[in-house]
C-alpha cells in the first residue's frame, strides 16, 4: 500500500462546516492524488500533486482545495461541506507518475448531514 | 477529457468459469490502461496493466487485451475462484503533451461474484 495512512477513517459532519482529510505517506513518492468514490461513478479525481506546493485540479474539484507543504502529507479541505460531498475519499500516490502503479489508502468515509 | 465506460456492472459466475469485463475509452491520447481490484473495506489495488504498444498481457489466471483502433480493452479471468469476488475497475491514463502526471480516469466498476 506504499505506506499510505488516511485520517480520519470515518467522519460525520454538518452542512456548512469545514472539513480536512489527511493523507500521509511514508514512501516519499512525488505524485499524490485525491479521488472520491460514488456508486455508479467509479473513482473520480478531485485534485493531484506533482511535488511540494505543486497541485492542480482534477475532474471534480469544485468545493475542494488541497495543500502539500511536505512530501509526505497531502491535505484535502472541504471549505463548506455539502450533502453532495458525502462519499468515500481515497488518497493515492505514485512514484513515477506516467504509466506507473498508483497505490491507494484505505479510504475515508465522509457523511455530511 | 477522457471518458471510460465499463460493462457489465455486475457479473456472477460459477467457480472455475471464466469472467470477462470490457471497457471503452474516448481519448486517443490515452496510452496506459491499468485494472484495479477492490475488496470490501479496502482501497483499490493494481492487478494488471497494459501499455498502448502491447496488444495482450498475461499474468497467471488474468489477462488483458487492448484494441487501440476500436478504443477498447478487456480483462479476462480464467478458472475463477471465490477469492476473485470483488469490485474491478478499469482505468485509462492520457499522455497528451508527454505527461499525464499519473492521472487516471476510471470506469464505473464491475461487481464480480464467484459462487463456490
Amino acid at each position: 500500500d506504499a505506506g499510505i495512512t488516511q485520517s480520519p477513517r470515518h467522519k460525520v459532519t454538518e452542512t456548512g462546516t469545514p472539513v480536512t482529510l489527511r493523507c500521509h505517506q511514508t514512501e516519499n513518492h512525488r505524485y499524490m492524488y485525491w479521488y472520491r468514490q460514488d456508486p455508479g461513478h467509479g473513482l473520480r479525481l478531485i485534485h493531484y500533486s506533482y511535488g511540494v506546493k505543486d497541485t492542480d485540479k482534477g475532474e471534480v474539484s469544485d468545493g475542494y482545495s488541497v495543500s502539500r507543504s511536505k512530501t509526505e502529507d497531502f491535505l484535502l479541505t472541504l471549505e463548506s461541506a455539502t450533502s453532495s460531498q458525502t462519499s468515500v475519499y481515497f488518497c493515492a500516490n505514485s512514484l513515477q507518475g506516467n504509466e506507473a502503479e498508483a497505490f491507494f489508502g484505505q479510504g475515508t468515509r465522509l457523511t455530511v448531514v | 477529457g477522457e471518458n471510460v465506460e465499463q460493462h457489465p456492472s455486475t457479473l456472477s459466475v460459477q467457480e472455475g468459469d471464466s469472467a470477462v469485463i470490457k471497457c471503452t475509452y474516448s481519448d486517443s491520447a490515452s496510452n496506459y490502461f491499468p485494472w484495479y481490484k477492490q475488496e470490501l473495506g479496502k482501497g483499490p489495488q493494481l492487478i494488471i496493466d497494459i501499455r498502448s504498444n502491447v496488444g495482450e498481457k498475461k499474468d497467471q489466471r488474468i489477462a488483458v487485451t487492448l484494441n487501440k483502433t476500436a478504443k477498447h480493452f478487456s480483462l479476462h479471468i480464467t478458472e475463477t475462484q471465490p477469492e476473485d469476488s470483488a469490485v474491478y475497475f478499469c482505468a485509462a491514463s492520457p499522455n497528451a503533451g508527454g505527461t499525464s502526471y499519473g492521472k487516471l480516469t476510471f470506469g464505473q466498476g464491475t461487481i464480480l461474484t464467484v459462487h463456490p
